[in-house]
């Protein structure tokens, strides 16, 4: 799969509120979508992996929709902290292969 | 909770020079992957290992790129002639199963400079 966008490249959000960004991908030969959540000097942690339109998945705060037919993905924030600050990446998957295609990220800063 | 390691978390080495990346996936997982991220662009997929060969590789793992399991714990990368814009972070990561849904787990990358 190639072509993966995430906008908007980076993102300054005031500690307590809520916040979303997307992810679009070509909706053909799709698979499985993967959420990353990467800060600096760490490993890219896994956050979420969809695969059937209409998905949605939740850890705490964080959650993701999937609409595989538009070929678009979103991750909110709830209620954001400070440690909330990373960058978020998304990785759609098409069908045969393994090797994950990656966007370039939503850089998220949250501001105390 | 186990993870994935990788060693060294920074390497310098001149151009033309060959260079071992190594790491240490979770000791239960079957399947082996490098990614790389040159500054400021998107982490790209160089190569997939399961079952003691490659299984999937880019457009970018030609003939300087080799990936070895020497035994059964270590998962290292080889560039034999390095060029100065190999100079990238280099991650590691391990899935359990062959299932495509699984998750990838990540290392923290070394980051290599080529001078």
């Amino acid at each position: 799969i190639l072509n993966v966008e995430q906008s908007p490249q980076s993102l300054h959000v005031q500690e307590g509120d809520s916040t979303n960004f997307t992810c679009s991908f070509p909706s053909s030969n799709f698979y499985a979508l993967h959420w990353y959540r990467w800060e600096t000097a760490k490993s890219p942690e896994a956050l979420f992996v969809m695969t059937l339109n209409g998905d949605e998945k939740k850890k705490g705060r964080i959650s993701a929709t999937l609409n595989t037919k538009e070929g678009y993905s979103y991750l909110y924030i709830k209620g954001s902290q400070p440690e909330d600050s990373a960058t978020y990446l998304c990785a759609p998957k098409g069908g045969g292969a393994d090797g994950l295609t990656f966007g370039k990220g939503t850089h998220l800063i949250i501001q105390p | 909770e186990p993870e994935v390691t990788q060693t060294p978390s920074h390497q310098v080495t001149q151009m033309g020079q060959e260079v071992i990346l190594r790491c240490v996936p979770i000791s239960n997982h079957l399947y082996f992957y490098w990614y790389r991220q040159i500054l400021g662009q998107k982490v790209e997929f160089l190569v997939s290992f399961y079952n003691n060969e490659i299984s999937e590789k880019s457009e970018i793992f030609d003939d300087q790129f080799s990936v070895e399991r020497p035994d059964g714990s270590n998962f290292t990368l080889k560039i034999r002639s390095t060029k100065l814009e190999d100079s990238a972070m280099y991650f590691c990561a391990s899935k359990r199963t062959g299932l495509g849904s699984y998750e990838q787990y990540f290392g923290p990358g070394t980051r290599l400079t080529v001078t």
